[in-house]
């Protein structure tokens, strides 16, 4: 099992260009989310979904939005991208059965707006 | 408003010793408690995790403290070996809808020999 993977690993933007980044998870979770990382906040979530067709906004989720189309995948797309959007980026999965388990995260997106 | 802290931005270990990761919440609504390890470039881990109705958890070196009335974890590694060395982020959920995690900042431990 490949476990959580994200596409691409790096990429350099300028203001107002547009990119989606790809999560994608082999281990037939139901739910999944999408953080970003800056120094010194810790991870902060932007959105997440909790099946297939669903989303919900988290806690920093403007401009930024998701598509779950399928169970395997969770879209991030940036739809006119800024410096403050310069961040790492993580996705994670965990099984939807139980209340207390824990979330898988991929390897990361690292982002950079100019 | 930050809900889960970690005051400690760095924390330098000789190995062979305890090292001692602290956590704070504010949210009293928190009933499961992870922690994380990060190595640079790479994705979180995880690594114990605690619920509410314990207050210890314990697997190998990793033992995990929580004391539910001063809102306060933490997290024991010992012995202390290079390979620890990492950042560490304490989260909490409250077990709602998708059981969210909010994060603490993150702890570098540092392990030298």
């Amino acid at each position: 099992n490949a476990g959580v993977t994200q596409t691409p690993k790096f990429r350099v933007l300028k203001t107002g260009q547009s990119m989606t980044l790809l999560c994608a998870q082999d281990m037939n979770h139901e739910y999944m989310y999408w953080y970003r990382q800056d120094p010194g906040m810790g991870l902060r979530l932007i959105h997440y979904s909790v099946g297939e067709g669903t989303t919900a906004k988290g806690e920093v989720p403007d401009g930024y939005n998701v598509s779950r189309l399928k169970k395997q995948n969770f879209l991030l797309g940036l739809e006119s991208a800024a410096p403050s959007q310069t961040s790492v980026y993580f996705c994670a999965s965990r099984h939807g059965r139980t209340s207390y388990n824990e979330q898988f995260f991929g390897p990361g997106t690292r982002l950079t707006v100019l | 408003d930050q809900q889960v802290k970690q005051n400690s931005p760095s924390l330098s270990v000789q190995e062979g010793r305890i090292s001692i990761l602290n956590c704070d919440y504010t949210n009293s609504m928190f009933d499961y408690f992870l922690w994380y390890k990060k190595y640079p470039a790479e994705g979180p881990t995880f690594l114990i995790s605690i619920s509410s109705i314990k207050d210890k958890n314990e697997d190998g070196r990793f033992t995990v403290f929580l004391n539910k009335s001063a809102k306060h974890l933490s997290l024991h590694i010992v012995p202390s070996q290079p390979g620890d060395s990492a950042v560490y982020f304490c989260a909490a959920s409250d077990g709602g809808t998708a059981s969210k995690l909010t994060f603490g900042t993150g702890t570098r431990l540092q392990v030298t020999l």
